[in-house]
């Protein structure tokens, strides 16, 4: 696609509910990065897809998250047993490769909300 | 570990005024520096980077960024601010080996108001 597309825009789920959030990322790119912005913060860095295997899962806070790339492509973030301090919002973005100089590209970014 | 800085939460300046967003850098090697500018309900967008080369370098929308070694700095720049330039704006500098390569590390914003 034209850009990095997240799905949904808005998560509203109930504390200890599993959410599942979708990033498909800028055709061709093979880097796709997850970040967390939480209000008044900077994203912070969650986990890093080279292909279809994890370079880099550092960032996850816990066993809670987790997140895949099946097909080097597509990338869901799943959070099990949320709670309030999830929520955030949860930014995706993908770059060519492993190239230094090139930018990641950033989608809109899903707000998940636990209450 | 890399990390940047910006020390100012907000930034206020009048419409036509030159403005300067102010960030900070602390790296191992070779610095790779971005600015990213995020709009209300919008994802991050991309304004420019310094890799290597000239110490100033332009990006989107008229703004530039000047690269200063000596004082790790890397400050975002636009001769005369626009309306439309009100918005938050990120450095991040770029994790350049090991294990975290690719990371990228962000301020935590500097917003941005101009007045008409």
């Amino acid at each position: 696609g034209a850009g990095v597309s997240q799905t949904p825009s808005n998560k509203v789920t109930e504390k200890g509910k599993y959410v599942e959030l979708r990033c498909d990322p800028i055709s061709g790119h093979t880097a796709l990065y997850w970040y967390r912005q939480s209000l008044g913060q900077g994203p912070e860095f969650l986990i890093y897809f080279q292909g279809t295997g994890a370079a880099d899962d550092s960032g996850l806070p816990n066993d809670r998250f987790f997140a895949v790339r099946p097909e080097g492509s597509v990338s869901t973030l799943k959070i099990q047993r949320t709670e309030r301090g999830d929520s955030a919002v949860y930014l995706c973005a993908s770059s060519l490769g492993q190239i230094m100089n090139t930018e990641a590209f950033f989608g809109q970014g899903t707000r998940l909300t636990v209450v | 570990a890399q990390s940047v800085a910006q020390p100012e939460d907000q930034v206020n300046v009048a419409e036509g005024n030159p403005l300067t967003v102010k960030c900070t850098y602390s790296v191992s090697g070779n610095p790779y520096l971005f600015w990213y500018v995020q709009y209300p309900n919008r994802g991050l967008q991309f304004l420019l980077k310094y890799i290597t080369g000239d110490n100033l370098v332009k990006g989107s929308y008229g703004f530039e960024a000047e690269f200063n070694k000596s004082q790790t700095s890397f400050h975002l720049k636009k001769p005369s601010a626009l309306v439309s330039d009100s918005a938050l704006y990120f450095c991040a500098v770029r994790d350049n080996g090991g294990s975290t390569l690719g990371r990228l590390y962000f301020g935590r914003g500097t917003q941005l108001t101009v007045w008409p």
